[in-house]
């Protein structure tokens, strides 16, 4: 069964430095999420992604992140200079274009981003 | 803006008995999704079951089951048989059926022992 895939599944961080947090969507799907989670509570919706841009943001997406799509199958996120409370388990997800299927999102492992 | 409320912080089962997990919603829309997803302790989110508001028929996907209340905007998750692999947090969702890119709005979890 296709599967979204993220790596790495544990990056490690100083504050004040720049990751990029990778994710391969299933092949044929059209839109595009991250999402996080802070240990300990629920998931929030971070960004989501279609054709090439940003359809909605939360108010936690702020200049600090940003997405892309760079080439037809990868799908990252960069956080520009980590804070602290950037420390999350990340979660990308990926729904496809049909009425049915862009409805149903699924969701990658998670990458867990420590900020030291 | 839709809110998601999970009010059993934990709940407990004896294998091979039967738990029901509560559900709230709040959404002044008629057209949207239920989910439920379970996070086992690897933190991997996976869909468990889905909703359509549209469909009177509660969803079955083998052991998980729900009862819908359209009116009540109850959605509750009826595990059967509870097996030991069933312990996880699970995770009540809502997603609008507005648009392909709409996020996924999620509950705080609700954390499930399975007593051997």
């Amino acid at each position: 069964e296709p599967e979204v895939t993220q790596t790495p599944s544990h990056q490690v961080t100083q504050m004040g430095q720049e990751v990029i947090l990778r994710c391969v969507p299933i092949s044929n799907h059209l839109y595009f999420y991250w999402y996080r989670q802070i240990l300990g509570q629920k998931v929030e919706f971070l960004v989501s992604f279609y054709n090439n841009e940003i359809s909605e943001k939360s108010e936690i997406f702020d200049d600090q992140f940003s997405v892309e799509r760079p080439d037809g199958s990868n799908f990252t996120l960069k956080i520009r200079s980590t804070k602290l409370e950037d420390s999350a388990m990340y979660f990308c997800a990926s729904s496809g274009g049909t009425h049915l299927a862009k409805n149903i999102q699924y969701f990658g492992a998670g990458t867990r981003l420590s900020v030291l | 803006a839709q809110t998601v409320t999970q009010s059993q912080p934990e709940m407990s089962v004896q294998e091979a008995e039967t738990v029901t997990l509560s559900c709230t919603y709040d959404t002044s829309e008629s057209d949207y999704y239920l989910f439920w997803y379970k996070q086992p302790p690897s933190r991997q989110m996976i869909l468990v079951i889905r909703q359509e508001a549209y469909k009177q028929q509660n969803a079955t996907e083998n052991r998980f089951s729900v009862n819908f209340q359209k009116a009540a905007k109850s959605f509750s998750l009826k595990i059967s048989d509870s097996q030991l692999g069933d312990a996880a947090m699970y995770f009540c969702a809502y997603r609008s059926a507005r648009g392909g890119y709409q996020k996924v709005t999620f509950g705080t979890g609700t954390k499930l022992q399975v007593i051997p």
